[in-house]
């Protein structure tokens, strides 16, 4: 089975300093991992994925995450953040092997609060 | 073009009563998933469509719950006898199903509130 955990339910952070956004997770086999972005009243937008290669890994918007397989983590970064970055941020792991269906095994949520 | 569209929008019922909600993929995607977003849950995978079958329904939470997919198309899930814990947005999610890694698109959901 597979778990995903985000440590901080909600991160307030002032516009322009950098903000990372924390994600854990639990799996016995090899997964994929996504960050996605669901801005208010919005559908949900994928942001970045990791499925193998570079453990940096750009997505939309600047931001940023780095896959770390020893403390199984998959950390969301900016450098610097706008007020329109305000949302609800999530992490997710979709599981491999056989019967690999594609499905998303999404953590909690992150709300990230942008203040001017 | 278009996007992964779902109807309704919101659905007010009452407790005790069946629903149906929508979902319309992307044109050509074989893949589609329903995801069930709540307070208290987060955001749950229900049931997974491989063309018309489902070969994943791991996620469905009771028997109360059941999903169809018609043409390789459009589909519905019900929900029968609903009760307030079913109170949820419900997410559609279609994907070209090709390779190892395709990439889900997600509709707007479906606001569903059993009073």
């Amino acid at each position: 089975a597979q778990s995903v955990t985000q440590l901080d339910s909600q991160v307030p952070v002032f516009e322009e300093a950098p903000v990372e956004l924390r994600c854990n997770y639990s799996s016995s086999v090899s997964v994929y991992l996504f960050w996605y972005v669901q801005y208010p009243n919005q559908g949900l937008q994928l942001l970045l994925k990791y499925l193998s290669g570079s453990t940096l890994v750009k997505g939309i918007n600047g931001f940023e995450a780095e896959f770390n397989k020893s403390q199984t983590s998959f950390h969301l970064r900016k450098p610097s953040v706008h007020i329109s970055d305000t949302a609800e941020y999530f992490c997710a792991v979709s599981p491999l092997g056989s019967g690999n269906t594609g499905k998303l095994i999404f953590g909690q949520g992150t709300t990230l609060q942008v203040k001017p | 073009g278009a996007g992964v569209s779902q109807s309704p929008s919101n659905k007010v019922t009452e407790k005790g009563k069946d629903v149906e909600l929508r979902c319309d993929p992307i044109s050509g995607h074989t893949a589609l998933y329903w995801y069930r977003q709540s307070l208290g849950q987060g955001l749950e995978f229900l049931i997974y469509f491989q063309g018309n079958s489902a070969p994943d329904k791991s996620g469905l939470p009771s028997d109360r719950f059941s999903a169809e997919r018609t043409g390789g198309s459009v589909s519905t899930l019900t929900i029968q006898r609903t009760q307030q814990e079913d109170s949820a947005v419900y997410l559609c999610a279609s994907s070209l199903a090709r390779g190892l890694y395709n990439e889900q698109f997600f509709g707007p959901g479906t606001r569903l509130t059993v009073l």
